[in-house]
């Protein structure tokens, strides 16, 4: 049962270089999210997406871009690697907004040198 | 004031004990309460959903108390493997699909 992953576990970049972070899900969610989680701080939403086609900002979401173009995939894309953008990110879905839990991804940790 | 805030901690109790969290949120429109533990580099997992009426998963019970806007966590016969940082996670009712709202979590660490 695989739900949530997300690939790499790791990766370290150089300031300035770009890269793609994957997340896909196998059930069936419409709802997706991207969260950074810095050292002793909580979960903060950088974007998310109700469904294919359609994602929106959350609260921090300068120096990254998104896209959803199928209902299983939710990619994270860093345009220009800052220091800042160093974190552990994951991704999550859930099948509702209301009472419906999320269900996360084991994360990505990203550091840039 | 946060939209959900936490004792960060740590609690540290020795295995048996009983320890309780609480978390007190700001918008008393919120709809849905969770509790999400959080093992040290892994990623967050929900450990139960806070119903109106309390509900219990076996040592743990989970209440809600929307008249003073908290909710809190209870663990009972505290075990080394309890060891881990708990979430508490708001759906604070806002339009849109952005309004889960988490805390920074509370370290609880069970010593032999």
């Amino acid at each position: 049962n695989a739900g949530v992953t997300q690939t790499p576990k790791f990766r370290i970049l150089k300031i300035g270089q770009s890269m793609t972070l994957q997340c896909t899900q196998d059930m069936n969610h419409n709802y997706m999210y991207w969260y950074r989680q810095d050292p002793g701080m909580g979960l903060k939403l950088i974007y998310y997406s109700v469904g294919a086609g359609i994602t929106d900002k959350g609260e921090v979401p300068n120096g990254y871009n998104v896209s959803r173009s199928t209902t299983e995939d939710f990619p994270l894309r860093l345009e220009l690697a800052a220091p800042s953008q160093t974190s552990v990110y994951f991704c999550a879905s859930s099948a509702g907004t209301g009472d419906q839990p999320q269900h996360f991804g084991d994360g990505t940790r990203l550091s840039i040198l | 004031r946060k939209e959900v805030e936490q004792d960060p901690g740590p609690f540290n109790v020795p295995e048996g004990a009983t320890v309780a969290f609480n978390c007190t949120y700001s918008n008393s429109a919120s709809q849905s309460f969770f509790w999400y533990r959080q093992d040290c580099r892994k990623e967050p997992k929900l450990l139960m959903s806070v119903y109106s009426s309390g509900n219990e998963d076996g040592r743990f019970t989970a209440q809600l108390n929307r008249a003073s806007q908290y909710i809190s966590l209870l663990i009972r016969d505290s075990k080394l493997s309890d060891s881990a940082t708990y979430l508490c996670v708001v759906n604070m009712g806002y339009a849109g699909a952005n309004n889960l709202f988490f805390g920074t979590g509370t370290r609880l660490t069970v010593i032999p």
